[in-house]
């Protein structure tokens, strides 16, 4: 079975930092790009970040920018959300998901991790 | 404020049939392929449809997707009580070299 697993948030301060992680398991994450998607307490979906398979390309959504990193470690089937100067509209749930096949649409989603930030 | 433009209610009784727009522009729906995802209450989105109008395995032929120019829609037919969710559509954005959302619709079966 297909699995996506976050863990990592947690309550912090502003200008704290957290690192998610992402487990996978009943498949490899190695051919695909793998996201960060974000939901603030009853709102929508964000995007926050996506990696391509081998790492070579990044990206990020304007708000986190030089503030958040994402990576991953194929061997490990992992995928990871470094989060620094944490700031009260980071706040939200942070999904993990996968790429499908053919790169166009998220396949597979985790359950989440929530992140509070507060003073 | 989201990019693409969702209503964010919609509404319909078991049997019928309802629609749910997503507007974008040229650099998203325009030039990319446009998914749906549903998110039922206090559970993690799901994808319903990818590639302006493909169906993931598993997924009933009720829902169903098109595209034309920057406009997207879903369409649910022979709607259930269990459809009762939030929908939201995404595309990639070439200006903003991202992901983008519709704001959300949240679907109420009468």
């Amino acid at each position: 079975e297909v699995q996506l697993v976050e863990s990592g948030g947690g309550l912090v301060k502003p200008g704290g930092s957290l690192r998610l992680s992402c487990a996978a398991s009943g498949f490899s994450i190695t051919p695909y790009t793998m996201n960060w998607v974000r939901q603030a307490p009853g709102k929508g979906l964000e995007w926050v970040s996506s990696i391509t398979s081998s790492s070579n390309v990044l990206y990020y959504t304007d708000s986190v920018r030089g503030r958040f990193t994402i990576s991953r470690d194929n061997a490990k089937n992992s995928l990871y959300l470094q989060m620094n100067s944490l700031r009260v509209e980071d706040t939200a749930m942070y999904y993990c998901a996968s790429d499908d096949a053919r790169g166009y649409a998220f396949d597979s989603w985790g359950q989440g991790t929530l992140v509070t930030v507060t003073p | 404020q989201s990019v693409l433009t969702q209503p964010p209610s919609a509404s319909g009784t078991p049997g019928q049939r309802v629609t749910i727009s997503c507007s974008g522009r040229r650099s998203n729906i325009g030039s990319n392929f446009v998914s749906w995802y549903q998110q039922l209450p206090g559970m993690a989105p799901k994808r319903l449809i990818f590639m302006n109008n493909q169906r993931p395995s598993g997924v009933p032929d009720r829902f169903s997707g098109a595209k034309s120019g920057t406009s997207a829609s879903l369409a649910i037919s022979g709607l259930r009580s269990d459809d009762e969710a939030e929908y939201y559509c995404s595309a990639w954005d070439d200006s903003l070299s991202g992901r983008v959302f519709g704001g959300g619709t949240k679907l109420t079966v009468l």
